[in-house]
């Protein structure tokens, strides 16, 4: 399997600041990368399907302006949450599907973000 | 839509006990299923997966087969460890590879 790494694994940040998150792919070329929160004891909820070169692909109800996506390469995808706000404290999770495999993907370790 | 559901938790067992985590699932066509760990402190790991219908899926001494008559793909384990202890999501995909999860299951075995 791939191996994927976050940075930072977690951070603390002032409300109205942005905070950049970057997932990176370890071994394999990831042409897409997923992006998905986590909140405490829930599941995991999409929020947008990053393409490398191509504008990212948000879920409804998420704000593309609010999350900013960049997949600038083939190994490495970031998600800027852009004047932060307590709201958006949560655990951010990434993840990447090698090309040719029936759907399965390789997650991250996630980052918790804190919004003070 | 397409979506998952999963028993609900937190599940608590002794050592060696029998596990089973109900999972259904609705989809328009026909999805590949995942079962997913996380264990504390860590990242979603792939468990086991299976691909069509009656396709068996196993890892670790887990199994889940991919029944399409009753739309389930339940987990199950014959002894559970106390290193079983973890959540478990049940998880979907279809052509546009998107994974949609169910709410996931907190197990904790007790030595």
């Amino acid at each position: 399997g791939a191996v994927v790494s976050q940075h930072p694994s977690w951070v603390i940040c002032k409300s109205g600041t942005s905070v950049k998150i970057e997932c990176r792919s370890l071994d394999f070329q990831a042409t897409t990368m997923f992006w998905y929160r986590q909140f405490p004891k829930q599941s995991l909820m999409l929020m947008a399907t990053s393409n490398e070169g191509s504008k990212a692909t948000y879920e409804q109800g998420v704000e593309k302006d609010k999350f900013l996506i960049n997949h600038a390469s083939l190994t490495l995808s970031t998600l800027t949450v852009t004047s932060a706000h307590p709201e958006d404290s949560s655990f951010y999770i990434c993840s990447l599907r090698l090309a040719g495999g029936p759907g399965e993907q390789f997650f991250g370790p996630g980052t918790r973000l804190t919004v003070l | 839509g397409d979506s998952v559901t999963q028993m609900e938790g937190p599940v608590t067992l002794s050592e060696e006990a029998f596990l089973t985590i109900n999972c259904t699932y609705t989809a328009t066509g026909y999805p590949s299923l995942f079962w997913y760990v996380q264990y504390p402190g860590e990242g979603l790991q792939l468990l086991l997966k299976a691909t069509k219908a009656d396709d068996k899926g196993s890892n670790k001494g887990f199994e889940a087969t991919y029944r399409k008559e009753t739309t389930s793909f339940h987990l199950e384990k014959g002894s559970v460890q106390v290193s079983d202890s973890a959540v478990y999501f049940c998880a979907l995909s279809l052509g546009d590879y998107k994974l949609s999860f169910g709410a996931g299951t907190t197990v904790t075995v007790r030595a």
